[in-house]
């Protein structure tokens, strides 16, 4: 399977600034990535489809304008909660799609102040 | 969209007995995935399935996939300490572009 990684793995930020939380995928070169956003005791749920050189789709009910996806390399992709506020804070993972499967990142637990 | 329901939410055994979780669909299943998470951990993938019938086995997990495709068992045999955690079931929404919708989960304690 792929192997993933998520920087940072935790982060705290006052409300109003913008954070960004960055998806590796370390041996696999992925055209496709997702985006979770997993609330405590909740199952995961998918933000968005991340896709190499192009724009990200995202699912209904998800802000694009303030949920940014960038996936500018087959390695990369970035999310970037703009103007965040305290209803953001949630637990971020992210995954690559290699072979029909999905294999995740440790994820990013977000803490808006 | 694709409802997932994981049946018991919670469970306790001890250590050493079989334990079973279910995943019930209300649509199709065109790929089934199980994955198991620790809490505020990533989710380790553990199997996929998606023929109707099928059953696939890995050291002392085994998942089976029904006929219909719309209900998920999996099985720990003689269950360790290693084996908790929540168990999540995630389908293939819309039959191949693997958006996964995900149930709530499973969540196993095991006594020693």
């Amino acid at each position: 399977g792929a192997v993933v990684s998520q920087h940072p793995s935790w982060v705290i930020c006052k409300s109003g600034t913008s954070v960004k939380i960055e998806c590796r995928s370390l041996d696999f070169q992925a055209t496709t990535m997702f985006w979770y956003r997993q609330f405590p005791k909740q199952s995961l749920m998918l933000m968005a489809t991340s896709n190499e050189g192009s724009k990200a789709t995202y699912e209904q009910g998800v802000e694009k304008d303030k949920f940014l996806i960038n996936h500018a390399s087959l390695t990369l992709s970035t999310l970037t909660v703009t103007s965040a506020h305290p209803e953001d804070s949630s637990f971020y993972i992210c995954s690559v799609r290699a072979a029909d499967t999905q294999y995740f990142g440790p994820g990013t637990r977000l803490t808006v102040l | 969209s694709q409802e997932l329901e994981q049946s018991p939410q919670s469970l306790i055994v001890q250590e050493g007995k079989n334990l079973t979780i279910n995943c019930t669909s209300s649509k199709t299943l065109y790929g089934l995935y199980w994955y198991k998470q620790k809490y505020g951990e990533g989710l380790i993938f553990l199997m996929m399935l998606q023929k109707g019938g099928e059953e696939k086995s890995h050291e002392k997990i085994t998942a089976k996939l029904d006929e219909k495709k719309q209900q998920s068992s999996l099985h720990i045999t003689a269950s360790q300490p290693s084996h908790a955690g929540i168990y999540l079931c995630g389908a293939d929404n819309t039959g191949g572009n693997n958006r996964l919708a995900f149930g709530k989960g499973n969540q196993v304690v095991v006594i020693p």
